[in-house]
């Protein structure tokens, strides 16, 4: 079955220190992954994905994700976290039975202390 | 919110009764989609439209009903026989498949007693 884990509930991180959000994934062949970031109380904003090409993708607000196939992962980073950067990040996967649909993670808390 | 809106942002319902949520976008999008967000669960896909006067279930659609007469217009039906309903919505729409940007709308937080 398809599908994508994001193994923390909550990432803690100090502002200006490295962040890393986690994300592995289920899915036969090649896959196509989403970051999404959402803030309280609003819709989601896309952050970055991964079709093809390189393996390192840069996005919006200073974040990038590196697509390792290997250990089927696509863990979201940024070099220096800002306060702003707290939010609800979504790790995402297409389904391959349809191109419209997405299969999204449970969802990892970003809190980033001043 | 990308040029989407949904009202009303919150709604209470009566359990037994159906309620429909708008969703309207200006962007010019083909596809709209409807998900439902319940705490540590991310998001599931209840309905999407890849275009007017189409539209396919996702994983969870017994219960709602959609339709896709206008471009513009996505709007839920939440019907009586949703188990379930108490949650929040968020629609989203984009140019064609998944593999552009889905703009997501601010969502309307539904209570069913």
């Amino acid at each position: 079955a398809q599908s994508v884990a994001q193994p923390e509930d909550q990432v803690n991180v100090a502002e200006g220190n490295p962040l890393t959000v986690k994300c592995t994934y289920s899915v036969s062949g090649n896959p196509y992954l989403f970051w999404y970031v959402q803030y309280p109380n609003r819709g989601l904003q896309f952050l970055l994905k991964y079709i093809t090409g390189d393996n390192l993708v840069k996005g919006s607000y200073g974040f990038e994700a590196e697509f390792n196939k290997s250990q089927t992962s696509f863990h979201l980073k940024k070099p220096s976290a800002l306060v702003s950067d707290s939010a609800l990040y979504f790790c995402a996967v297409r389904d391959k039975g349809s191109s419209y649909k997405l299969i999204f993670g449970s969802g990892t808390r970003l809190l980033v202390r001043p | 919110d990308g040029g989407i809106t949904q009202s009303p942002k919150y709604l209470f319902r009566k359990e037994g009764q159906n309620v429909t949520l708008s969703c309207e976008q200006n962007l010019n999008h083909d596809a709209m989609y409807w998900y439902r967000q319940d705490p540590g669960q991310g998001l599931r896909l209840i309905y999407y439209s890849q275009i007017v006067n189409d539209f396919q279930k996702g994983d969870i659609a017994e219960g709602y009903s959609v339709s896709r007469e206008k471009k513009e217009s996505f709007p839920l039906t939440v019907t009586s026989a949703q188990k379930n309903p108490t949650a929040f919505y968020l629609c989203a729409s984009s140019i064609g498949d998944i593999t552009y940007e889905q703009y997501f709308g601010p969502g309307t937080r539904l209570t069913v007693t």
